[in-house]
């Protein structure tokens, strides 16, 4: 069975302070791997995609197969990234439809 | 480009009434997926559609749940006989007919069943 998990509800850092918000995974297959995010009275939005390697708004993620994880970093931490981040999965071939994390809520204090 | 719409926004039902959720994809979008939230879960996937089918309906309910994608006109999700258990939010997100397409959500419906 497919499953994500966020271990963390709620996360709290200072603003330029490292982040990294925790995302583990389970697929006995070869997954794709998205973050998305949903700021505060907007909607819900893709943030990034393991396949596309890059960088969207100073956060990155590695794909870690052996761990099964796929964490979600950024060096210094800004109040505007304070939002719902949701890590997400999807069976590569398939329908795509996509398996989501419970999220996580990061607060960046000032 | 609006984006994806959904409405209503808010939906209130009692017991035993019919909810109809709609959802406009955004223009050159065939894709159709919605997904319920109950409070604190994350998003559930319920049923992925392709203009007038159907394609996976794996995590819809058995009973008194259903949807549809016509031709013409928004995409439907139908709940007859709602049932408190039924409150959660409901999303739905649509792409273009391309393989990787980025997938847009709309803002969702609040349904409440009192």
């Amino acid at each position: 069975a497919q499953r994500v998990t966020q271990p963390e509800k709620l996360l709290s850092v200072f603003k330029g302070a490292p982040v990294e918000l925790k995302c583990n995974y389970s697929y006995s297959g070869s997954p794709e791997l998205f973050w998305y995010v949903q700021y505060s009275r907007q909607r819900l939005q893709l943030l990034l995609r393991h396949i596309s390697r890059e960088s969207i708004k100073g956060f990155t993620a590695d794909l870690n197969k052996g761990e099964t994880s796929f964490h979600l970093k950024k060096p210094f931490a800004q109040e505007e990234d304070s939002a719902m981040y949701y890590c997400a999965l999807s069976a590569q071939g398939g329908s795509e439809k996509l398996v989501f994390g419970k999220g996580t809520k990061l607060t960046v204090n000032p | 480009n609006a984006g994806v719409m959904q409405n209503p926004r808010h939906l209130v039902r009692r017991r035993g009434q019919e909810a109809r959720l709609r959802c406009s994809p955004m223009k050159g979008h065939s894709h159709v997926y919605w997904y319920r939230q109950l409070p604190e879960e994350g998003l559930k996937f319920m049923v992925y559609l392709q203009k007038e089918n159907i394609i996976d309906e794996s995590g819809m309910p058995k009973e008194r749940f259903s949807a549809e994608f016509p031709k013409e006109g928004p995409s439907i999700l139908r709940i007859q006989q709602v049932v408190r258990g039924d409150s959660a939010a409901y999303f739905c997100a649509t792409r273009k007919d391309r393989v990787n397409e980025k997938l847009f959500f709309g803002s969702g419906t609040q349904l409440s069943v009192l």
